[in-house]
């Protein structure tokens, strides 16, 4: 079964950093695009950036929000990618959810990782 | 900065039928947007329905349907049934590599 599982959300200050993990089954990483898009407290959905393959040269593009401020990377040896998140901010507070590019589409989900930066 | 709009609600009869649209404060959709749709229903994760225009993700049923409807993506439920009550979201790819969310439509079938 082709799934995604996030982890490594939880509770940080505004400042802090957290890094949340997406690890790939049923789906070879190397070989695919992905995305993490987030979801604010009964708000809608915001994407927040995009990791292509390694095959495909492994740009890596950010939603203005949180350009420099997080980093998307993968460990394909693990067929886990990860979302570094510096200088959290309270906007930054909602559900992360890794996805899978396909089509220009995000076509596989995970349950996603509860972020809340409060202090 | 240009804007992705969708309606914030809409209702619909059981059986009935109803379009979602997606659009632009800018400028007109195109099938460069690869305009995706996606449903979510709360505390769950989105649910791919269209994506590349009017192609149906897997197990998504054939009463929805995708299309661009003058300058804007649409997403057609036919025969709308009580399950189909839900958020539903349009996302355009704007290039190069960034994706821009609509904000939603809530939809009401009653």
């Amino acid at each position: 079964e082709v799934q995604v599982v996030e982890s490594g959300g939880g509770l940080v200050k505004p400042g802090g950093s957290l890094r949340l993990s997406c690890a790939a089954s049923g789906f070879t990483l190397t070989n695919a695009w992905m995305s993490w898009v987030r979801q604010a407290p009964g708000k809608g959905l915001e994407w927040v950036g995009r990791i292509k393959s390694k095959t495909d040269g492994g740009t890596i593009d950010y939603a203005a929000p949180v350009r420099g401020r997080f980093t998307i990377s993968r460990d394909d040896s693990r067929n886990t990618m990860y979302l570094q998140m510096n200088n959290l901010k309270t906007e930054d507070t909602g559900i992360y959810y890794c996805t899978r590019v396909n089509y220009a589409a995000f076509d596989v989900w995970g349950q996603g990782a509860m972020v809340t930066v409060s202090s | 900065q240009t804007v992705v709009t969708q309606e914030p609600s809409l209702s619909v009869s059981p059986g009935r039928t109803v379009t979602l649209t997606c659009g632009l404060t800018s400028g007109s959709v195109s099938p460069t947007f690869y305009p995706s749709w996606y449903q979510q229903t709360p505390g769950q994760a989105p649910r791919t329905l269209i994506y590349n225009i009017n192609i149906r993700s897997s197990g998504v049923p054939d009463r929805f349907s995708g299309s661009i409807l003058g300058n804007k993506a649409a997403l057609t439920i036919t025969g709308a049934q009580a399950d189909d009550e839900s958020d539903y979201y349009c996302v355009l790819y704007m290039g190069p590599g960034i994706w821009v969310f609509g904000g939603g439509t809530r939809l009401t079938v009653l």
